[in-house]
């Protein structure tokens, strides 16, 4: 089974640039998550998708970050424009939520985004 | 406010021997804990979990015990081996966070041949 892919794998732009991630999630997987790691620090989710519905996006920073999911399936995360704060990892992961039944969140191998 | 916590940014042990990481937890309304493992340029890799009407779940080698009471959790490992090097870390959710996952700062284990 294929698991959670992620492109492009590393990005480096100049501030103020905009920049763009892609996110293909387990096949079946109804929930998508973006997450951002900072150096040293666990993952903090940014936005979750319950299918095309953005249903927790209260950690994005809506200034500048816009995602979306179209047909529930693919999704993109965007930054317009990047700051030099916004070098991290962006993680994006998927599960199945089935009623109060959740299963376990997989992640793909994250994009390593350096804004200079 | 760090709601999840793991105190040891590192920890070095010998192959052979346990190694026992840590975690602690300040909302009382988690119910369901996790581990993760993660090597360097790849993401986080679902290692092992708990519920909280459990105190205790093994799977091989990796073993995670939850102490509701003190708001802790350890992941031990038995035997390390050196492909066990990698950072780890716990993660917890339940309550309003629902299936939100919030993340400890993780834990780089060493394991020494």
């Amino acid at each position: 089974e294929a698991g959670v892919v992620q492109s492009p794998r590393y990005k480096i732009i100049e501030k103020k640039q905009p920049v763009a991630f892609w996110c293909n999630p387990i096949s079946g997987h109804n929930t998508l998550y973006w997450y951002r790691q900072n150096l040293g620090q666990g993952p903090e989710l940014l936005i979750r998708y319950e299918n095309e519905e953005a249903v927790d996006d209260s950690q994005l920073p809506k200034d500048r970050f816009s995602a979306e999911r179209l047909k529930g399936v693919d999704s993109t995360l965007k930054i317009q424009p990047a700051e030099l704060g916004d070098s991290a990892v962006y993680l994006c992961a998927s599960s199945l939520v089935r009623g109060s039944f959740i299963e376990t969140q997989y992640f793909g191998p994250g994009t390593r985004l350096l804004v200079l | 406010d760090q709601q999840v916590k793991q105190n040891s940014p590192s920890l070095s042990v010998q192959e052979g021997r346990i190694s026992i990481l840590n975690c602690d937890y300040t909302n009382s309304m988690f119910d369901y804990f996790l581990w993760y493992k993660k090597y360097p340029a790849e993401g986080p890799t679902f290692l092992i979990s708990i519920s909280s009407i459990k105190d205790k779940n093994e799977d091989g080698r990796f073993t995670v015990f939850l102490n509701k009471s003190a708001k802790h959790l350890s992941l031990h490992i038995v035997p390390s081996q050196p492909g066990d090097s990698a950072v780890y870390f716990c993660a917890a959710s339940g309550g309003n966070a629902g299936n939100m996952l919030t993340f400890g700062g993780g834990t780089r284990l060493m394991v020494k041949p």
